[in-house]
């Protein structure tokens, strides 16, 4: 079975602290997402990587940076947190098979940023 | 404009009520209909993966259907532990589109 873990369940920041949410994938997936999700917005990706040390910007990259070192490791980071990145975020991992890239998903960061 | 609508956003049912969510898609050049559960505080859980019109998969209590502008997840005598949000996506090229979501409780 896919694993993807993230470092934190809950996390409680203040403003303008820097944050690092961290994502472990453990299938050798070559593609790794991080999104948001927010009450009535639905899934908003950030940023992406399709391989090591690579990152592309998703639609809301504002505000984030991410940092890929190791197939199996994707990191966000907050630069400085504000309260409207309180939020969930989601790591999702997926392999290249002929273009249709199954997304699966960790458990989730609760961000909350006071 | 690529897009991904679920309907309805919430839906009560009784135990043992058959229902269908529905998604439906404008984009151009599917490559995949992905559906997905999530419980609250959780990530969603990968179900199924749809390819092309008239493909169905099964999984328990639940079957998805595609055609070329929808998807439907049908739900046979559902089960409060069918309770959750049921996310729809759909990739077109290398681009991700989710869908909002439908809310679905299933009442004993």
């Amino acid at each position: 079975d896919v694993k993807v873990t993230q470092s934190s369940r809950y996390l409680v920041k203040r403003t303008g602290e820097k944050v690092f949410l961290e994502c472990v994938q453990d299938m050798d997936h070559e593609n790794m997402f991080w999104y948001r999700q927010d009450p009535g917005l639905g899934l908003r990706l950030i940023y992406f990587s399709y391989d090591v040390k690579m990152k592309e910007k998703g639609d809301i990259p504002e505000g984030y940076s991410v940092s890929r070192e190791k197939k199996e490791r994707f990191s966000l980071i907050l630069e400085s947190a504000s309260t409207n990145q309180t939020s969930m975020y989601l790591c999702a991992s997926s392999r290249r098979q002929g273009g249709i890239d199954t997304q699966y998903f960790g458990p989730g960061t609760r961000l909350t940023v006071l | 404009e690529d897009q991904v609508t679920q309907s309805p956003e919430a839906l009560r049912l009784q135990e043992g009520e058959s229902s269908s969510l529905n998604c439906s898609y404008t984009v151009s050049g599917l490559r995949g209909l992905f559906w997905y559960r999530q419980d609250p505080g959780k990530g969603p859980e990968f179900l199924f993966t749809l390819y092309s019109a008239g493909e169905e998969k099964e999984k328990e209590r639940l079957k998805a259907t595609l055609t070329k502008k929808e998807s439907f997840l049908h739900i046979t005598a559902p089960k409060p532990e069918d309770s959750a949000t049921y996310l729809c996506a759909v990739q077109a090229g290398n681009q991700f589109y989710f869908g909002t979501g439908t809310s679905l409780t299933v009442i004993p």
